[in-house]
């Protein structure tokens, strides 16, 4: 029993290294969704995806990318990394945007 | 702008007594609320939601309360038990969005 993936784990960057934050469900679902978690703001939408081929920005999109091209994975992509982009980031899914969303353990990502 | 809060970011409370967590909301189009727990260097779990259309929903321990015309909604759970303490997100949904709020942290103490 899987459910959602993520990975890495941890990751520490450089100002204005790229990287891809990696995100797999295998729970058939059709909503995904990756937020960000910091210190007195709880946990924030970044981007979401109702399908595959479909996203949509959340809260605070700005400096991420992301792509559906299957159902099953999602990855978020940091163009060109800066400190305010240090965060824990949790990427979920669920069968639809108003129900139970599964999450995944969390990359705690530091850049320095 | 910040359209999920809670107010209290702690609670403290004794083993077996109510615990109540609160959360008010701004947008009056969310239709769907939920409460998730969450502990250090895990995941948000599902814990509990209600429709808009309904005022109450219990599941064991845990019920959750809604005032839409307060949109203010709340949690409680008796009696509370040390494993409950975790820190506990009030979310809520408009069309295909979940919006969390900023979290309360919940000690249970014996």
């Amino acid at each position: 029993n899987a459910g959602v993936t993520q990975t890495p784990k941890f990751q520490v960057l450089k100002t204005g290294q790229s990287m891809t934050l990696q995100c797999a469900q295998d729970m058939n679902h059709e909503y995904m969704s990756w937020y960000r978690q910091d210190p007195g703001m709880g946990l924030r939408l970044i981007h979401y995806s109702v399908g595959a081929g479909i996203t949509d920005q959340g809260e605070v999109p700005n400096g991420y990318n992301v792509s559906r091209s299957t159902t099953e994975d999602f990855p978020l992509r940091l163009l060109s990394a800066a400190p305010s982009q240090t965060s824990v980031y949790f990427c979920a899914s669920s069968t639809q945007g108003n129900t139970e969303a599964f999450f995944g353990q969390g990359t705690r990502l530091t850049v320095v | 702008d910040q359209q999920v809060k809670q107010n209290s970011p702690s609670l403290s409370v004794q083993e077996g007594r109510i615990s109540i967590l609160n959360c008010d909301y701004t947008n009056s189009m969310f239709d769907y609320f939920l409460w998730y727990k969450k502990y250090p260097a895990e995941g948000p779990t599902f814990l509990i939601s209600i429709s808009s259309i309904k005022d109450k929903n219990e599941d064991g321990r845990f019920t959750v309360f809604l005032n839409k015309s307060a949109k203010h909604l709340s949690l409680h759970i008796v009696p509370s038990q040390p494993g409950d303490s975790a820190v506990y997100f009030c979310a809520a949904c408009n069309t295909d969005k979940l919006i969390f709020g900023t979290g309360t942290r919940l000690q249970v103490f014996p």
